[in-house]
């Protein structure tokens, strides 16, 4: 079985530029979760997606957006980039709105931003 | 709110001794509480999970987990330590459902084995 996917795996934009991440969940899965690993503030929760919604959001300025397809991929932007959105940002997958289920996560895309 | 602490940075221990890593949480209800495992430049990975039931949970790669209710821990534990351990692992907890379910996680602890 496939894992989550994300793309790409390093980015490197300027203040100021827009980004997109994206992310392919576990086949199955419905519920996509987005992270930001930021060195020195850990692993903070951004976004979270089931069955193309968005149902919840992380202390995160609207610039941070995102969507959920009908196949339940997921992207994230980014607007406005600053030069503290450097970090890596991980997509997690989980079956349906189950709070006991596990989530599976991608390798992650690493964004630097000069 | 459902919060966790991981009060140790690191942890270092010798090949084939038992490992701790500590854990402690904060919770309003039932908690939900999960171990990851992170490697340089890679993604997490699941490594065990108490949802109810047996306080003793065992995981992937000989991990397990003792979910303490009293002192309100869930200490992640290996009886014996292998190289290939060294990494950074997260304890987390799911929070309730006005939060979506979401993942609040601690800080890290680096585990480092050595030979």
């Amino acid at each position: 079985e496939a894992g989550v996917t994300q793309s790409p795996t390093h980015l490197i934009k300027t203040r100021g530029q827009q980004v997109t991440l994206r992310c392919s969940p576990i086949s199955g899965h419905t519920s996509v979760y987005w992270y930001q690993q930021a060195l020195g503030l850990g692993l903070q929760f951004l976004l979270w997606y089931d069955e193309g919604e968005e149902r919840n959001r992380g202390n995160f300025p609207p610039r941070f957006s995102g969507r959920q397809f009908p196949n339940y991929s997921s992207e994230l932007n980014v607007n406005a980039l600053e030069l503290e959105d450097s970090a890596l940002y991980l997509c997690a997958s989980s079956l349906r709105l189950i709070r006991s289920y596990e989530q599976y996560f991608g390798p992650g895309t690493r964004l630097t931003v000069t | 709110a459902q919060s966790v602490a991981q009060p140790e940075d690191q942890v270092n221990v010798a090949e084939g001794n038992p490992l701790t890593v500590k854990c402690t949480y904060s919770v309003s209800g039932n908690p939900y509480l999960f171990w990851y495992v992170q490697y340089p430049n890679r993604g997490l990975q699941f490594l065990l999970k108490y949802i109810t039931g047996d306080n003793l949970v065992k995981g992937s790669y000989g991990f397990e987990a003792e979910f303490n209710k009293s002192q309100t821990s869930f200490h992640l534990k290996k009886p014996s330590a292998l190289v290939s351990d060294s990494a950074l692992y997260f304890c987390a907890v799911r929070t309730n459902s006005n939060s979506g379910y979401a993942l609040n996680f601690g800080k890290g602890t680096s585990l480092l084995v050595t030979p």
